[in-house]
């Protein structure tokens, strides 16, 4: 298995812009998590999801973002409009639910500017 | 919600020196998880061990749930063993992970 993907790598965007990010999980794995990384907040949880559903979005700072999973093997984290404040690595995570072990992908390390 | 603390916060090494890291943590848990985040950024598991001990090579981990903590051995040290190590526990019954700050080691040669 590839592991979970992420993409793109790097983003660099304007302020205001609208940015996606994008996440394909393990196959099997039915819980999927949005973690963002900053220097300030470390690691912290934004969203995650069950078997395609919202479990927890109390991490999403604001209605400027939104997650979406319309199936088991896709999911997008959107940030409408950005601002450089949101400049950080946002990793996806995946696991088989139930306090499982968790797997990240490679991270969107996000720049606006 | 619970608190995890890693110590020590930064530690350098010689390479093929041994160290601890340790991980406490506020609350009962049944999970934790050992990272390794690499100069790349990736975040690499290295252990879920929600209680006992483990061994990869020259890494070990013990974690003692009933006293809330967890301890990371890595032995003879090499460069690549550089990077951010953090620890992550579940918060209540739910399955979100929460990250200690981390401990930034560095093995010089």
């Amino acid at each position: 298995d590839a592991g979970v993907i992420q993409s793109p790598r790097h983003e660099v965007t304007e302020m205001g812009q609208e940015v996606t990010l994008r996440c394909k999980p393990i196959s099997g794995h039915n819980s999927l998590f949005w973690y963002r990384q900053t220097m300030m907040r470390g690691l912290e949880l934004l969203i995650y999801f069950n078997n395609n559903v919202p479990i927890d979005d109390s991490g999403m700072p604001e209605d400027r973002f939104s997650a979406k999973m319309p199936n088991a093997s896709f999911s997008t984290l959107k940030i409408q409009p950005s601002e450089p404040r949101d400049s950080a690595v946002y990793f996806c995570a995946g696991g088989k639910g139930g306090n499982t072990e968790a797997f990240f992908g490679q991270g969107t390390r996000l720049t606006v500017v | 919600g619970i608190q995890v603390e890693q110590s020590p916060p930064d530690l350098i090494l010689q390479e093929g020196a041994n160290s601890t890291l340790r991980c406490n943590f506020s609350d009962s848990v049944n999970n934790l998880q050992w990272f390794h985040q690499n100069p790349w950024g990736q975040l690499i598991n290295l252990f879920y061990i929600p209680s006992g001990t483990k061994q990869n090579g020259r890494l070990s981990a013990t974690t003692v749930a009933t006293e809330r903590y967890s301890l990371l051995y890595i032995s003879s040290s090499q460069t690549t063993d550089s990077g951010v190590y953090f620890c992550a526990v579940p918060q209540g019954g739910s399955e979100k992970l929460v990250f200690g700050k981390g401990m930034k080691l560095t093995v010089n040669p």
